[in-house]
């Protein structure tokens, strides 16, 4: 079946750089993905969602030049962290929908990001 | 705000037990409706979608309620796998981003 693939599943970086995670679809083209934030004992949070070939759209209170989203193609999306603090420690998931379906979302395995 | 509402648990019972959760959004306008299961640090699973009819899915039992707007998961016959955190979630409109609720823990025991 369609699968979302996400890389890489865990960084642990020191504060000030910049962290990029990909998410990949395989066997099929996603024109739009989604990226969310999940912290401890906390709901997944949406953070953007990423258009191909065109800007990704930020939901309220997320940092668009903090979070830099590149869609450059029809089945990758990515997703850089840039000068990380501690405080952006946290699961940073995409997901996927499979094109012409509406009601099944496709996962990534997610990216553990910890910032010392 | 859009929000989808659960109560955090955990809910901690006994394999065998029968055990029901509920969920509560906010948009009346919202679309579709699922049940995702989630185990620690792990992307979600979708468990079941919820129909205004009603769906069982072996022991999993789902129902909506359009005109209170909420939405429940009963499980029958609790596993020991069974035990993870349950999300509720909606999509208020086709082909855009899903609303996850903070998430039910449940915990089963031997």
């Amino acid at each position: 079946g369609a699968v979302v693939s996400q890389h890489p599943s865990r960084v642990i970086c020191k504060s000030g750089t910049s962290v990029k995670i990909e998410c990949r679809s395989l066997d099929f083209q996603a024109t739009t993905m989604f990226w969310y934030r999940q912290f401890p004992k906390q709901s997944l949070m949406l953070m953007a969602t990423s258009n191909e070939g065109s800007k990704a759209t930020y939901e309220q209170g997320v940092e668009k030049d903090k979070f830099l989203i590149n869609h450059a193609s029809l089945t990758l999306s990515t997703l850089t962290v840039t000068s990380a603090h501690p405080e952006d420690s946290s699961f940073y998931i995409c997901s996927a929908f499979l094109t012409g379906t509406n009601e099944k979302l496709f996962f990534g395995s997610g990216t553990q990001l910890s910032v010392l | 705000r859009k929000e989808v509402e659960q109560d955090p648990g955990p809910f901690n019972v006994p394999e065998g037990a029968t055990v029901a959760f509920n969920c509560t959004y906010s948009n009346s306008a919202s679309q579709s409706f699922f049940w995702y299961r989630q185990d620690c640090r792990k992307e979600p699973k979708l468990l079941m979608s919820v129909y205004s009819s009603g769906n069982e899915d072996g022991r999993f039992t789902a129902q909506l309620n359009r005109a209170s707007q909420y939405i429940s998961l009963l499980i029958r016959d609790s596993k020991l796998s069974d035990s993870a955190t349950y999300l509720c979630v909606v999509n208020d409109q086709a082909g855009t981003a899903l609303i996850f609720g903070k998430g039910t823990t449940l915990s089963v025991s031997s």
